[in-house]
Formats: structure tokens, sequence, C-alpha cells
């Protein structure tokens, strides 16, 4: 079946510090990915998506490229900022009329002052 | 804006009494789902409903129903908690034309079992 393997962590960084947050997929077909991520207490809230092979999705600051030859879609962003701090999950939504999320176990991002 | 409610965002029940969660939404979506999700973990897909077809996964206690009155609201009902059905429940909503859909997902019902 589907399934998406990310970093686990946590992970700890200095504020202004690079992120990269690895995540990699089985799947048939070309599904979607996503990066959702969720602050404390809150919900899931989505960060960027890619729906095809070579597509990067962006957004905040964040980006992620669909690498199809390697079945990734890493997160990373520039310079991380306390306000980045947050539980990162990697998804994918497969094609062929399911309705489903396949998530990540989620990656627990701090980002220290 | 256009998004997903959840009410109560916390709710305290006693050890098998009756709780039920709302979800409403104003996006027009067909598909709404409902998650499970405890400390550190992944959200975990309980049922969802597209259009008025329910969708149980194989591992979701008979304990969890849902009910969807109309295009707009979804309910999950708890008929026995126990402690261990203490978590956040996420409702989530995805416009379901064949697949690859983005979820959009409320702010989450935190519920504690006492």
């Amino acid at each position: 079946g589907d399934s998406v393997t990310q970093m686990e962590g946590p992970v700890t960084l200095s504020e202004e510090a690079f992120l990269t947050i690895n995540c990699t997929y089985t799947a048939t077909g070309y599904p979607s990915l996503f990066w959702y991520v969720q602050y404390p207490g809150e919900g899931l809230q989505l960060l960027l998506k890619a729906t095809k092979a070579d597509d990067k999705g962006s957004n905040k600051g964040f980006e992620a490229t669909y690498r199809k030859e390697t079945t990734s879609f890493h997160l990373e962003k520039g310079s991380v900022q306390v306000s980045d701090s947050a539980v990162y999950f990697c998804a994918l939504s497969s094609q062929g009329g399911s309705e489903k999320l396949v998530f990540g176990k989620g990656t627990k991002l701090t980002v220290n002052p | 804006d256009a998004m997903v409610i959840q009410n109560p965002r916390y709710q305290v029940t006693q050890f098998g009494k009756p709780v039920t969660l709302s979800c409403s939404q104003t996006l027009n979506h067909n598909v709404m789902y409902w998650y499970q999700q405890k400390s550190s973990q992944a959200p975990k897909l309980l049922f969802h409903y597209y259009d008025k077809d329910f969708n149980n996964e194989a591992y979701t206690p008979d304990n969890f129903q849902s009910r969807r009155p109309n295009t707009s609201f979804c309910f999950l009902d708890i008929r026995s908690p126990g402690l261990g059905d203490a978590a956040m429940y996420l409702c989530a909503t995805s416009s379901g034309q064949g697949g690859r859909e983005t979820q959009y997902f409320g702010p989450g019902t935190r519920l504690l079992v006492l």
C-alpha cells in the first residue's frame, strides 16, 4: 500500500538557520503530495502542495519539489523563525478515486532565538 | 472566508457518558472526514462521508458513530467514551473529485475523558 516516510526528529535549530525535513513516499501512479503544519493545540494547516512531477510548492518561505525519480518531497526553508516552531506532516493522496490522505509520522521543529 | 468549523474546541466528558462533537463547513465540499489524533502521532482516519455515503475504516471501533444530516454539517458520536478515547478530533473536507485532492482541516476538538 501507499506510505510516507519522513524524518522524525525532533529538530532543533537556531533562528535564521537552514531547514530541511526529508520525506519519501511509496505509491502507485501519480499521487499529490502535501506538507501540513500543526501549531501547538491547533488543527492541521496546508502549508504547500504539488500535484505532478517537478512541480515546486511554496508558501511562507517554505519550498518542496516533487521528485518522481527519487520519490521524494523534501521540505526546505532558507531562514527559519521562532514562529515556525510546529509539527510538520508530509502526506500523499493517491489517484484512482480514493479520498484518503496517507501521513508521515510528523517532525517536530523547535526554533530557538 | 470559507472554512471548516469545529465546536467546541475543548470537551470534557465522563467515562461512559455519550458525547457528540460537531463540524460544519462553508466550502460546499462533498467529502467530510473525521480523524483521531493522539499526542505526538499523525492523525488517524476514523471514517468519511462522500455526500451521504458513509465509509468506515476497518479498525474504527463500533463505539464511534457519525451522522451527516446535510452537506454542511457532520457529527461524531462516541457512545461510551473510555479513557483511551481522550484525543484531539479533527474534521476535514475535500471537494471529492476523484482522489489526489487537498483536505482542509478544522481547528480540532480536544476531548478529555474523566
